[in-house]
């Protein structure tokens, strides 16, 4: 099924030492984009491509960087990971111009000790 | 800009008795209306989703939902719940057109007791 992989699912990573998180879609969606999602708390958007551009929300972090390779796949980069960055985070994609839905993977949970 | 809340942070419920989540949001340009659900570790599942038509639209799991433009209004409804709807919901709000990246609020814990 055409679908929205996230991996991994769980990551731990050390305090100050670089991650990355990875995203794929079989959707062939132009739209791909980053949430950070912390405990009872609503996903916060991070950053989107639309197409080839890059779209930072402004109050993003630039410990967080993204990369998109081709339309496949996204990658969220975290150079210098602090507790503070412990969260959920969560791709999703659309298609500009059709059905007007966004499509989730099951999400990182990011642990950072 | 657009902007969405969701007034009840929690809402417990019996099993088999109906229930509501509100909803409502500020736009000044035309906006989709959706509601998601999301379980324990999960990623976030589509309820339903309002485009235009019918106010009134029903999704999975029983879930609907109706559209109130002069309310400004999208609260969803059950008839009844059971068990395994406990869980997270969250409202979104996309612009119609572009690039249909949800707006979220900051969710409603649906927790349905036996």
């Amino acid at each position: 099924d055409a679908m929205v992989i996230q991996n991994p699912r769980y990551q731990v990573t050390q305090f100050g030492k670089p991650v990355t998180l990875s995203c794929s879609q079989t959707l062939n969606h132009n739209v791909m984009y980053w949430y950070q999602q912390k405990s009872s708390q609503a996903p916060k958007l991070l950053f989107h491509y639309y197409d080839k551009d890059f779209n930072n929300e402004a109050d993003t972090p630039d410990n967080f960087q993204s990369r998109r390779p081709n339309t496949s796949f996204c990658f969220l980069d975290i150079r210098s990971p602090g507790l503070g960055d412990a969260a959920m985070y969560l791709c999703a994609t659309s298609r500009s111009g059709q059905r007007a839905e966004a499509f989730f993977g099951q999400g990182t949970r990011l642990t950072v000790v | 800009a657009q902007s969405v809340t969701q007034l009840d942070s929690q809402v417990p419920v019996f099993e088999e008795a109906p229930v509501e989540l509100r909803c409502n949001y500020s736009s000044s340009v035309s906006v989709y209306l959706f509601w998601y659900v999301q379980y324990p570790n999960q990623g976030l599942q589509l309820l339903l989703k309002y485009l235009s038509g019918s106010t009134l639209v029903k999704g999975i799991n029983g879930f609907e939902a109706e559209f109130n433009k002069s309310q400004t209004s999208f609260h969803l409804r059950k008839p009844s719940v059971h068990i395994s709807d406990t869980a997270e919901y969250f409202c979104a709000v996309t612009r119609s057109g572009g690039s249909y990246i949800p707006t979220f609020g900051r969710g409603t814990s649906l927790i349905v007791h036996p």
